[in-house]
């Protein structure tokens, strides 16, 4: 089966760093995505990772290595309009289908 | 330029029932999916149509899910005798092809009573 793994919920101070970890076990894999999710809102795209290294975008960066399966989303000067969840989404081989985590929730606090 | 929309916002229903869920994507994409999303969870893959071809059906959790796409644009999910287990927001998304980036429709909340 496919197995994406993120924590659950995570606490950060307005104009600090955080990072969001993934780990993913699929049988397949053509990219790494991260959405963002608002409250009773439609996720959007963040980034796209699909060789290792480091893709930086703004305040926002995430980080791929294939051999281990691991991904992470940075969020650089956090702000309040941040607080969301986080999804990290890894698409298999036939480009058809993304296999979504279940999302972590940030809470960024004054 | 107008976004991937999805009708109705909400809906509510019988147990039993059939519903009807609609997308329109954005014009020119020709990749479109949808999504279930339950409380506390991941989205779930249901289904994939790319143009012309073939759909991948392979998300869809039974034969009470079916969806079409017409004239390869409009799409519709279909639930036949909804069960309180599908109570869920269903998301839609489109892309041009070969995009690595998809645009979600604002979901429509379905509530199984």
């Amino acid at each position: 089966g496919q197995n994406i793994d993120q924590p659950t919920e995570m606490t950060a101070t307005e104009g600090a760093i955080v990072q969001i970890n993934c780990t993913y076990q699929t049988s397949g894999f053509n990219g790494l995505f991260w959405y963002q999710q608002h409250a009773g809102e439609a996720p959007t795209f963040l980034s796209y990772n699909v060789l290792d290294g480091l893709e930086e975008k703004g305040r926002f960066s995430s980080f791929l290595s294939r051999s281990k399966g691991y991904s992470y989303l940075l969020l650089k000067e956090l702000q309040m309009k941040d607080s969301a969840s986080y999804l990290c989404a890894v698409r298999d081989n036939n480009g058809n289908q993304f296999y979504f985590g279940t999302g972590t929730s940030l809470t960024v606090i004054p | 330029g107008a976004g991937v929309s999805q009708s109705p916002s909400n809906k509510v229903t019988e147990k039993g029932k059939d519903v009807e869920l609609r997308c329109d994507p954005i014009s020119g994409h020709t990749a479109l999916y949808w999504y279930r999303q339950s409380l506390g969870q991941g989205l779930e893959f249901l289904i994939y149509f790319q143009g012309n071809s073939a759909p991948d059906k392979s998300g869809l959790p039974s034969d009470r899910f079916s969806a079409e796409r017409t004239g390869g644009s409009v799409s519709t999910l279909t639930i036949q005798r909804t069960q309180q287990e599908d109570s869920a927001v269903y998301l839609c998304a489109s892309s041009l092809l070969g995009s690595t980036e998809q645009y979600f429709g604002p979901g429509t909340r379905l509530t199984v009573t």
